[in-house]
């Protein structure tokens, strides 16, 4: 699975977007890329996938650059409930879904 | 989407003991799981890969001896950590999935070793 690298925190206010950034410059043409989430204490939690298109969905949304070396998840109205570790992983489609490498991901607090 | 249980959430355990650690498909089977290790303030790391009916596959530097893994029907796993110690005391967290499908995580357990 490619390298990812993301900030190690963010914070964004409450009612605001919360735009994070993920660079992997080694991803493969057949390696996707995923979001996921882990609030304290629980297990992660799946956001958004992509391949190269924008994706969007309930949660967020994925802006994947044309060159696809790095994306952006974009949580449009970030609230409190939102602070999270927030995890970014390339790899090949669900074929190995769940073995997963995990980064140290960007931690995001959302503020009052 | 699909839902994941890990039973118990929590477990304190003297050190010498062992720890069964149940992990769930509730309303899939899972034909692959798998088992994270996250110590405080790092992030998850995989300890094994789970199929059903045959022997889990370990990462490197996990013994297969102290963490048994069980799977032993398309909708559990199970993770025994044996004769523990207080540096085995961390978060694990299982992930299950059908072979097209995402993985789904579930809530963790926390082990306390004392």
């Amino acid at each position: 699975d490619a390298k990812t690298t993301q900030p190690p925190s963010m914070d964004c206010a409450e009612g605001r977007a919360a735009n994070l950034p993920c660079n992997h410059s080694t991803i493969s043409g057949n390696e996707y890329v995923y979001w996921y989430r882990q609030i304290h204490s629980q297990g992660p939690q799946y956001i958004i996938h992509g391949l190269k298109n924008n994706e969007t969905n309930e949660m967020a949304s994925l802006i994947i650059t044309e060159d696809r070396k790095s994306s952006t998840l974009i949580l449009p109205h970030a609230t409190l409930r939102d602070t999270a570790v927030y995890y970014c992983i390339v790899r090949v489609a669900h074929t190995n879904a769940g073995k997963s490498t995990f980064g140290d991901g960007t931690t995001l607090t959302v503020k009052p | 989407g699909a839902v994941v249980s890990q039973h118990p959430s929590w477990v304190i355990c003297k050190s010498g003991t062992s720890v069964k650690i149940e992990c769930r498909s509730l309303d899939f089977q899972a034909t692959t799981m798998f088992w994270y290790r996250q110590f405080p303030k790092q992030s998850l790391m995989l300890m094994a890969t789970s199929n059903e009916g045959s022997k889990a596959t370990y990462e490197q530097g996990v013994e297969k001896d102290k963490f048994l893994i069980n799977h032993a029907s398309l909708t559990l796993s199970t993770l025994t950590v044996t004769s523990a110690h207080p540096e085995d005391s961390s978060f694990y967290i299982c992930s299950a999935r059908l072979p097209t499908t995402e993985a789904f995580f579930g809530q963790g357990t926390r082990l306390t070793v004392v």
